[in-house]
């Protein structure tokens, strides 16, 4: 079934180190995305891309890093920059031309 | 800023009663809407879009309504089940395929 796959579902990491959410799409679509989620809030946009080798940077992208060299692949590095990290972490992704995007179950991640 | 919003963070209803959840956006720009709800830890799931050209479209079970003149958007549930009970967040874009501002969303939960 096509769909998006995110891994881990659930991750600790001590302070000071790197952490990466993987995100994979076989739906085809031309952009991804990533969204952090705090309890009781919305979501907030870290980074997307909308083609292959190119992303932006969203309204929170301060400690984060991602990659966009294969279609289907946008991983999210959550460095030591970050001074708040854990929280649900979610990808998504959506064809160029249409608005709605689909959603992975996300990736909560625990710095201890 | 841009910034999408909701009137009430909890929605309380009984089985069987409409629920209405309303949402409002400040960016008259908007002209792509989109409901989602999210069950607790996963993601969200699409439930129904409209496009500024519109002001009402139906799916099964649900409603949207778009006014632009007050800027309003609500997502109308008919018959309310248990299942129903879950998070919904509108967003909004103001170009397809752009990456959709979320609000903060409504905890929708309904009672037998």
């Amino acid at each position: 079934d096509g769909g998006i796959t995110q891994s881990p579902k659930y991750l600790f990491r001590k302070e000071g180190q790197n952490v990466t959410l993987s995100c994979e799409q076989n739906l085809n679509h031309d952009a991804m995305y990533w969204y952090r989620q705090d309890p009781g809030q919305g979501l907030r946009l870290i980074y997307y891309s909308q083609i292959v080798n190119d992303f932006q940077k969203g309204d929170i992208a301060e400690g984060y890093s991602v990659s966009r060299e294969k279609k289907e692949s946008f991983p999210l590095t959550v460095t030591s920059a970050q001074k708040n990290p854990t929280a649900f972490y979610l990808c998504a992704s959506s064809m160029r031309e249409t608005g709605e995007l689909f959603f992975g179950e996300g990736s909560r991640l625990t710095v201890l | 800023g841009e910034s999408v919003g909701l009137h009430l963070p909890t929605l309380s209803v009984q089985e069987g009663d409409n629920s209405i959840i309303n949402c409002a956006y400040s960016n008259s720009a908007s002209d792509y809407f989109i409901w989602y709800k999210q069950e607790s830890g996963k993601g969200p799931q699409f439930i129904i879009d409209i496009r500024s050209n519109m002001d009402k479209r139906q799916g099964q079970r649900v409603t949207v309504l778009l006014n632009k003149t007050v800027k309003h958007l609500s997502l109308q549930i008919a018959a309310t089940q248990p299942g129903d009970s879950a998070v919904y967040f509108c967003a909004e874009s103001n170009q397809a395929g752009t990456a959709l501002i979320f609000g903060k969303g409504t905890t929708l939960s309904v009672s037998s």
